[in-house]
This record gives C-alpha cells, structure tokens and sequence, in this order.
C-alpha cells in the first residue's frame, strides 16, 4: 500500500516552453501533497505544500507564478513549470502525506531538463 | 541552527558491520520521526518511522529515540553493499515535515 506515482518519469523540453508533472496517490486519499526539487549531490528542497481545494503554499523564494501547483482532487497533484529555462532542469519529486499514520510517501520523481 | 541536522558523511563501514546514522533536531514539540534511504538518482523510500522513546526494529534496522536529547538514530545491522545509499532523517514539526540533509552510507565487500 501508499503507492505514489508520478508522470512523466523524464522530460526534455525547449526553453520557454511548459511543462506538467502528475502526482498520483494510487491506494489512498491525501489531502495534503508536497513537492520537492533535487539539484546532483543535493539535498531536498520542499518547494510547496499542495492542500486539495485550497491554494498550495510555497517556500519563500520559490515563484508561484512560475510553479503553477494545482490539487485538484484527494489523488491526484499537478505541478506546471511555466516558461521553463535551463536552471530549472533538476528533478522533482512529489510526496503524499498518509494522515492516519502522518508518514510521506515519494513518488518516483521526474527528471527535467530544458535545453 | 538547522531544524534537522545529520552528519553528511560519507559514512563507510565493511560489509556485516553495523552501521550507525544520527540525527538532532531543535524543535521540542515534534511528535514524529522518519528515516527514508535514498538511492543516487531515485526518490526517497520510507524504511522505519517512530513515535515513542526507545527503540523500534524492522527487520535488520532499529530506530532509537531520545526525544529529551532530541537525538534520533537509526542503526543498521549486518549491513550489505545494496545498503549503500543516502539516509534522510525526518522529523515533523507541528505537521510540518522538515528534512535533513542526509548522510551518506557506503558499505565495502
């Protein structure tokens, strides 16, 4: 159980172009969705907390009209990077939060790269 | 001060040994506590979390906890090259989960 997927699991895009990831609980609901970003060697970064049926909350210094967070329904995230440039190309990962234990589920992360 | 500190490493041992990876943190009224590995180039994967002081086994891996030295850790027995990963340590903080930055485990053959 606490299954989370991810689609795409890479993607290589022309700069100025934009890109959507899905975030997927597949065996429960979570109200509460995360998605973090890992540039090579680093540790993660939290960029957002998404909330279903309510606007995500970001971390400071990350651009929320960049990050488009959309949480939509109890399984399902989508984190839109808009007008992508190469140092956005990293891998990000999502996680859902399992309320009834409080743990974090990663999904599989997606590697972006923008040429 | 860093809400969750580790020790970067990297941490190497020999294989059967027991590896041991720690973990502060600074806030006293966390309730919960998470170690994830992490393979280079995957996503983090859940291995052990724990809510009460003492210890907690799975398997070859025991977490311990002393939540009046804000000290948590989590020890990994006979351990194996396909241990060989990054350990986060986690720790959630008024339902805000908070990360360190992981240690890094090397196991030798």
């Amino acid at each position: 159980g606490a299954v989370v997927s991810q689609h795409p699991s890479w993607v290589i895009c022309k700069s100025g172009t934009s890109v959507k990831i899905e975030c997927r609980s597949l065996d429960f609901q979570a109200t509460t969705m995360f998605w973090y970003r890992q540039f090579p060697k680093q540790s993660l970064m939290l960029m957002a907390t998404s909330n279903e049926g309510s606007k995500a909350t970001y971390e400071q210094g990350v651009e929320k009209d960049k990050f488009l967070i959309n949480h939509a329904s109890l399984t399902l995230s989508t984190l839109t990077v808009t007008s992508a440039h190469p140092e956005d190309s990293s891998f990000y990962i999502c996680s859902a939060l399992l309320d009834s234990y409080n743990e974090q589920f990663f999904g599989p992360g997606t590697r972006l790269t923008v040429l | 001060q860093k809400e969750v500190e580790q020790n970067s490493g990297p941490l190497s041992v020999p294989e059967g040994a027991i590896a041991s990876l720690n973990c502060t943190y600074s806030d006293r009224v966390s309730q919960s506590f998470f170690w994830y590995r992490q393979y280079s180039g995957k996503s983090p994967e859940l291995i052990m979390s724990i809510y009460s002081n003492g210890d907690k086994e799975d398997g070859r891996f025991t977490a311990q906890l002393n939540k009046a030295s804000q000290y948590v850790s989590l020890l990994i027995r006979d351990s194996q090259p396909s241990d060989s990963a990054t350990y986060l340590c986690a720790v959630n903080i008024l339902n805000d989960m908070r990360f360190g930055a992981g240690t890094r485990l090397t196991v030798k053959p």
